[in-house]
């Protein structure tokens, strides 16, 4: 079955760029949406953005202007980045795959990677 | 954006307990609405799609309703394997929102 696993840094000085890319096994990029959630240190889950396969992308509001996904579906990853990171920006980075379950649109988040703590730290 | 409101923010049960989660969304998201289950250094875990529809493997005592502006999670007898944080996320429109969530202590 498809299976994710996020790398990258786990450690990003501030002011710099938070980079995280999320490899998928077990199938391939040719659909649905590949989505980033974050978790910082005793908070909830806040969910970031997604891309479809063919690299159209929405992104959580809050992040417009600092995020960029991108898609490689040709080594079947996807990526993340977050320029000008702060101490607000550490966290758990999961990536996840966001999957029409049901027709009509019924997407739901049901494959996800175990997650990559990054800390933003001079 | 459509914000998610859950109550309550945590709550003490016991094993066998019957226990329910309230989901409000600021605006209708008919029935988009997924719960998940997300334990300590794990990664999150989809249990309800739909408002309604049980995610294959998961076990029948969880159970979702609701639709228009209200939800609820149920699980009817409360297992050692459940004490976790739950999360109502909607995908109605625009970019998918969580609750804040719900933790679920012995």
């Amino acid at each position: 079955q498809v299976q994710l696993q996020e790398s990258g840094p786990g450690l990003v000085k501030p002011s710099e760029t938070l980079s995280l890319t999320c490899t998928v096994s077990g199938g391939s990029i040719t659909s649905d949406y590949w989505g980033w959630i974050r978790q910082p240190p005793g908070k909830g889950l806040q969910w970031i953005g997604f891309i479809s396969y063919s690299g159209s992308t929405i992104y959580n509001p809050s992040l417009t202007g600092r995020v960029t996904l991108s898609v490689d579906r040709s080594k079947r990853q996807f990526s993340l980045k977050l320029i000008s990171v702060t101490a607000a920006d550490t966290a758990v980075y999961y990536c996840a795959r966001d999957q029409e379950l049901l027709s009509d649109y019924y997407y739901a988040m049901d494959v996800w990677g175990r997650g990559a703590t990054v800390t933003v730290s001079s | 954006d459509i914000q998610m409101t859950q109550s309550p923010s945590s709550l003490s049960a016991s094993v066998g307990d019957r226990v329910t989660i309230t989901c409000r969304a600021s605006q209708t998201i008919r029935n988009y609405l997924n719960w998940y289950q997300h334990k300590p250094g794990k990664a999150p875990k989809l249990l309800i799609y739909a408002a309604s529809r049980l995610q294959s493997g998961v076990p029948s005592r969880f159970s979702g309703s609701g639709s228009g502006t209200d939800f609820t999670l149920t699980v009817t007898s409360l297992q050692p394997e459940d004490f976790a944080t739950y999360y109502c996320q909607q995908g109605y429109s625009g970019p998918r929102t969580f609750g804040q969530g719900t933790k679920v202590e012995i």
